[in-house]
């Protein structure tokens, strides 16, 4: 059982480039989350998905944009990359309409460096 | 809005002693409470959850939570150099929605 798998793991990227994060869960789960972690900071939610179909903005949404491809994959996009991108981007993934007590589930980041 | 918090440390600890991890939130309608553990360079991996007044033991962790003061701790007995970690308490409101502190890092002293 994979979990949340992300790809790519690392990136390195020129200042005005553009990329594709990808993420796919395997668990069934309704709900995807992007989040970024800066160095000594917490996770800060970026977009999630409630539910196939449907894309909301969280606390960072900002020259960032997402896709629920389907019930697995939420992927996402920097349209144009800014230094101030750089950072560790997490995916998970949950079920919360099984209940309050349902755990995030993280994928392995990806460390995302813009130059 | 919407808030957990947590001493960003570190909080050092001796090895085998008893460390103490304390988390607050601001919102009453928090339903559930989640601990999760964060190595360096990892992702983070959960520890445990709670969502009763009380305690809750799984191994060497303790989850303890109080409703009236808004106020979640982990406790962890026999510390280990292996639990040098930062620890993340989250917590999931009435809209299934979770609010994430910023995280205790603990050094665990050999």
């Amino acid at each position: 059982n994979a979990g949340v798998t992300q790809t790519p793991k690392f990136q390195v990227l020129k200042t005005g480039q553009s990329m594709t994060l990808q993420c796919a869960q395997d668990m069934n789960h309704n709900s995807m989350y992007w989040y970024r972690q800066d160095p000594g900071m917490g996770l800060r939610l970026i977009y999630y998905s409630a539910s196939e179909g449907t894309t909301d903005k969280g606390e960072v949404p900002n020259g960032y944009n997402v896709s629920r491809l389907n019930k697995r994959e939420f992927s996402l996009r920097l349209e144009s990359a800014a230094p101030s991108q750089t950072s560790v981007y997490f995916c998970a993934s949950d079920r919360p309409d099984r209940g309050f007590n349902q755990p995030q589930h993280f994928g392995d980041g990806t460390r995302l460096s813009i130059l | 809005q919407k808030e957990v918090e947590q001493n960003s440390g570190p909080l050092s600890v001796p090895e085998g002693a008893i460390a103490s991890l304390n988390c607050t939130y601001s919102d009453r309608g928090s339903q559930s409470f989640f601990w999760y553990r964060q190595y360096s360079g990892k992702s983070p991996e959960l520890i445990m959850f709670i969502y009763s007044n009380g305690d809750k033991e799984d191994g060497r962790f303790t989850a303890q939570l109080n409703k009236a003061s808004q106020y979640v701790s982990l406790l962890i007995r026999d510390s280990q150099p292996s639990d040098s970690a930062t620890y993340l308490c989250a917590s999931r409101d009435s809209n299934y929605q979770l609010i994430w502190g910023a995280g205790t890092k603990l050094i665990i002293k050999p």
